[in-house]
């Protein structure tokens, strides 16, 4: 069945230090692929997504790239800031033949970034 | 902005209760979604609704049913509560139709314990 694995945290940064999230997935075709965040007392919010291979997907300085030969989307950012702070989840959603669809969440990658 | 609203933050039942989770949104979204958020498990779909009166049985509907009666809400009912309900209830809306590259907007949660 679909699965999503993603790196286990807590991530533990200094800020302005170089951010990656491991994202691998397992799914039938070719599912749109997303990154969400959760700041801490919220909801989730979408921070970028691409819906082909290839496709780089980007937001607030964050990008991902969407490998359909490694099924791949590995999340990085340059230079992390206090404020990113938050646990990311990376998601798939595919159309499926015998039901509406499929969506598939990770576990969810906490990140701390420290002054 | 889309507005995804959520009746209670926090809400404590005994077991046995029938509770009530109750989720708006004003978008005029077709498609709205019930998940449950657990430490190291991440998202997991329970039930999705694509238009009113219409649902879909996620991966965990055991214990759970819905209800959709107008297009802006969608309700979660837990008929009789058990102690392995306790989680953090997430609603979610998207724009839909059947368009799996479409974002999911979230509510900010409601944390239900059940005693």
């Amino acid at each position: 069945g679909d699965s999503v694995t993603q790196m286990e945290g807590p991530v533990t940064l200094s800020e302005e230090a170089f951010l990656t999230i491991n994202c691998t997935y397992t799914a039938t075709g070719y599912p749109s692929l997303f990154w969400y965040v959760q700041y801490p007392g919220e909801g989730l919010q979408l921070l970028l997504k691409a819906t082909k291979a290839d496709d780089k997907g980007s937001n607030k300085g964050f990008e991902a790239t969407y490998r359909k030969e490694t099924t791949s989307f590995h999340l990085e950012k340059g230079s992390v800031q206090v404020s990113d702070s938050a646990v990311y989840f990376c998601a798939t959603s595919r159309r499926t033949t015998d039901s509406w669809g499929k969506f598939q969440f990770g576990a969810g990658t906490q990140v701390v970034v420290t002054p | 902005d889309v507005k995804v609203t959520q009746s209670s933050r926090y809400l404590v039942k005994r077991t046995g209760e029938k509770v009530f989770l109750e989720c708006v949104q004003d978008m005029d979204h077709e498609n709205m979604f019930w998940y449950r958020q657990d430490p190291g498990l991440g998202l997991r779909l329970i039930y999705f609704s694509y238009d009113v009166k219409m649902k879909e049985k996620g991966d965990i509907p055991e214990g759970y049913s819905v209800s959709r009666e107008k297009k802006e809400r969608f309700s979660l009912i837990l008929e009789s509560a058990s102690t392995n309900q306790t989680s953090m209830y997430l609603c979610a809306s998207s724009l839909g139709p059947r368009d799996w590259g479409e974002t999911q907007y979230f509510g900010p949660g409601t944390r239900l314990l059940v005693l």
